[in-house]
């Protein structure tokens, strides 16, 4: 299977910040890799496809990056209900696999 | 509106069974894939199986295979998971999710979620 390991586990920041949050695959995965946000009690949302295809209705300041290996959510300035855990996840081959989740923390 | 409701999560016990529903509603459940993922605190995300928009093809996660079934009734619009011999490592929230238009992996909607506890 493949690993998807992202980087950092916990980040705390504030509102306004601009934050990176890194995807690493164990293999080649193409551009085939999604991020999720999740809130606490809810079920994983989908922000973005296709490694930098913004799912309908996420706002602008969501982008994505990257192919093969490395991969970078990019939220370019924080706001209050983007606190929130992250994960990514690749659907290049079977099965699919997500990250362990990047918890964004208010400073 | 794309919308997806879970139930039959329960506590059961260790070897027991239990059948999980998702009701679609917004859109052809016919014409697309659907998934079941499953969430827990120490293991995250996992991906449980998937059925074809058809319902021809089944695929599995290697931890359930040939414990869980999937299947669906399109007639009313709902998928299930038929969960037997359950170990306590199958203690999750279970999540549908349903497939986008260009890939069974795409999770573009998800349900709420349906908790099962498998414990004595």
């Amino acid at each position: 299977d493949i690993q998807l390991t992202q980087s950092p586990s916990f980040l705390s920041a504030s509102v306004g910040d601009r934050v990176t949050i890194s995807c690493r695959a164990s293999q080649g995965i193409g551009s085939y890799l999604a991020w999720f946000q999740q809130k606490p009690g809810k079920a994983p949302n989908l922000l973005i496809y296709a490694t930098s295809t913004l799912q309908s209705g996420v706002p602008s300041r969501f982008s994505g990056s990257g192919s093969g290996t490395e991969f970078t959510l990019t939220i370019s300035s924080l706001q209050p209900e983007d606190f929130a855990t992250y994960y990514c996840q690749q659907l290049n081959s079977y099965p699919p696999t997500f990250g362990q989740g990047t918890m964004v923390e208010i400073k | 509106e794309v919308q997806l409701v879970e139930s039959g999560g329960d506590l059961v016990q260790p070897g027991g069974s239990l059948r999980l529903s998702c009701a679609a509603s917004g859109f052809t459940f016919s014409s697309y894939a659907m998934n079941w993922v499953r969430q827990t605190p120490g293991k995250g995300l996992e991906w449980v199986s998937v059925i074809r928009a058809s319902g021809g093809g089944t695929y599995y996660a290697d931890s359930v295979k040939g414990r869980f079934t999937v299947f669906r009734d399109t007639s009313m619009d709902t998928l299930y998971l038929q969960m037997n011999s359950l170990r306590a490592e199958d203690t999750a929230i279970y999540y549908c999710a349903k497939a986008g238009n260009s890939n069974w992996y795409l999770f573009d909607y998800w349900g709420q979620g349906t908790l099962v506890t498998v414990s004595s």
